[in-house]
């Protein structure tokens, strides 16, 4: 099946910093999304990218279909960005199984 | 985008027993996916649930330990069946509501096996 591998694996920033989190996968991807899981394990969705780059806020997000990666930037962090951030994909021409990426496990201090 | 609701949201349950997890969806969806996320891992897939036919489940996991009903387009339960402390995990359910929007998840039901 197809590998969704991230990094870093874990990541600490003081509050105000900024930092690009990857995501590669193995095959070609008719659907990506970024998440965001807070620590109380809700899982929020943050970007539909299967393609292109697409900003919200603080957050903005860029994929590279022909290249197997995305990366999610976060500027201006603060401490409510902690939590994990998981990135998925959808195998190109398959039925919709979503698989999850690694995660990033991010920590932002004071 | 829709609203999803799951219950519990969180339980303690003992070793043997069962627990049904229920996930309801504000609008009408083809298919509800089930995912499980064990302590600081990522999420593996469970089963996708159908209206009117058998889920079909991922490697690994075996309906006679996670029977799925999807009596309606709207609702779908999950049971964990002789729960272990190894069935300690988040449970989530999922939907696709529109196709360039992506996978909407519930809120999760945490459950601890004791």
């Amino acid at each position: 099946g197809i590998q969704v591998e991230q990094s870093p694996p874990d990541l600490i920033l003081q509050e105000g910093a900024n930092s690009t989190l990857r995501c590669n996968f193995s095959d070609s991807v008719n659907n990506l999304q970024w998440f965001h899981q807070n620590p109380w394990g809700q899982l929020i969705n943050l970007f539909y990218i299967p393609s292109g780059t697409k900003q919200n806020g603080r957050l903005s997000a860029t994929t590279v279909a022909t290249e197997r990666y995305s990366l999610l930037y976060i500027s201006s962090s603060q401490t409510t960005d902690s939590g994990v951030y998981f990135c998925a994909v959808t195998l190109a021409g398959t039925a919709s199984k979503l698989t999850f990426g690694t995660g990033t496990r991010l920590q932002v201090t004071l | 985008s829709a609203v999803i609701s799951q219950k519990p949201s969180r339980d303690i349950c003992q070793r043997g027993t069962s627990l049904t997890i229920q996930c309801q969806v504000d609008s009408q969806v083809t298919m509800m996916f089930w995912y499980r996320q064990q302590p600081g891992q990522s999420l593996t897939l469970i089963a996708t649930a159908n209206q009117g036919s058998e889920a079909t489940y991922e490697s690994g996991f075996v309906i006679d330990k996670f029977p799925i009903s999807r009596p309606n387009l709207t609702f779908s339960t999950l049971t964990v069946s002789n729960m272990s402390p190894e069935d300690s995990s988040i449970y989530l359910c999922s939907v696709v509501l529109a196709a360039n929007y992506g996978y909407t998840f519930g809120s999760g039901t945490r459950l601890t096996v004791v």
